[in-house]
């Protein structure tokens, strides 16, 4: 069975600084790999996902994740960000050819100050 | 436009009684889920459906119930047995294929 760990619970950063929350998986299969971020009181909201192809994935409001087989990661990366980033970000794994569930990390709250 | 709605957004009930929150989709779908949020905990798996009028228990389906109708809806009952049940609850559906799941906005219940 698949399984996500999100190293860090919580990341603070100042405002224009870069950021990276890392994500590691484990699976015996290919899979697909999404995060998500979730603004308080909101639902998930998907900011990228890798299929296949380049491992350098770009998502929305500048986010971007490097997919790496050799160490099953995907981590997320901004190059300068904003106090709007302050939320609560999932990485998810599912199993290529399997059924359509997610498998969730426990999330890392991403916290911007001025 | 298409999406899943989750109402209401915020609901309060005596402990207790049953309370059923409301999630529907309009993306034709076949697959909906049911989570719990708190804080600290990520999100957990409570009930699952992958066709209509079939359903399977996640990681914490107790005190939980669920039914598949439609399509198209989900409805999740918190019963009494459930001992803990003030929660952030979010609703989501997916497609097979390449996509993820799309998420509801989410029901706070509190219970008093």
């Amino acid at each position: 069975a698949q399984s996500v760990t999100q190293l860090d619970s919580q990341v603070p950063v100042f405002e224009e600084a870069p950021v990276e929350l890392r994500c590691n998986y484990s699976s015996s299969v290919s899979v697909y790999l999404f995060w998500y971020v979730q603004y308080p009181n909101q639902g998930l909201q998907l900011l990228l996902k890798y299929l296949s192809g380049s491992t350098l994935v770009k998502g929305i409001n500048g986010f971007e994740a490097e997919f790496n087989k050799s160490q099953t990661s995907f981590h997320l990366r901004k190059p300068s960000v904003h106090i709007s980033d302050t939320a609560e970000y999932f990485c998810a794994v599912r199993e290529k050819g399997s059924n359509y569930k997610l498998t969730f990390g426990k999330g890392t709250l991403l916290t911007v100050n001025p | 436009d298409g999406g899943i709605t989750q109402s209401p957004k915020y609901l309060f009930r005596k402990e207790g009684q049953n309370v059923t929150l409301s999630c529907e989709q309009n993306l034709n779908h076949d697959a909906m889920y049911w989570y719990r949020q708190d804080p600290g905990q990520g999100l957990r798996l409570i009930y699952y459906s992958q066709i209509v009028n079939d359903f399977q228990k996640g990681d914490i389906a107790e005190g939980y119930s669920v039914s598949r109708e439609k399509k198209e809806s989900f409805p999740l009952t918190v019963t009494s047995a459930q001992k803990n049940p003030t929660a952030f609850y979010l609703c989501a559906s997916s497609n097979r294929g390449q996509n993820g799941y799309t998420f509801g906005s989410g029901t706070r219940l509190t219970v008093v």
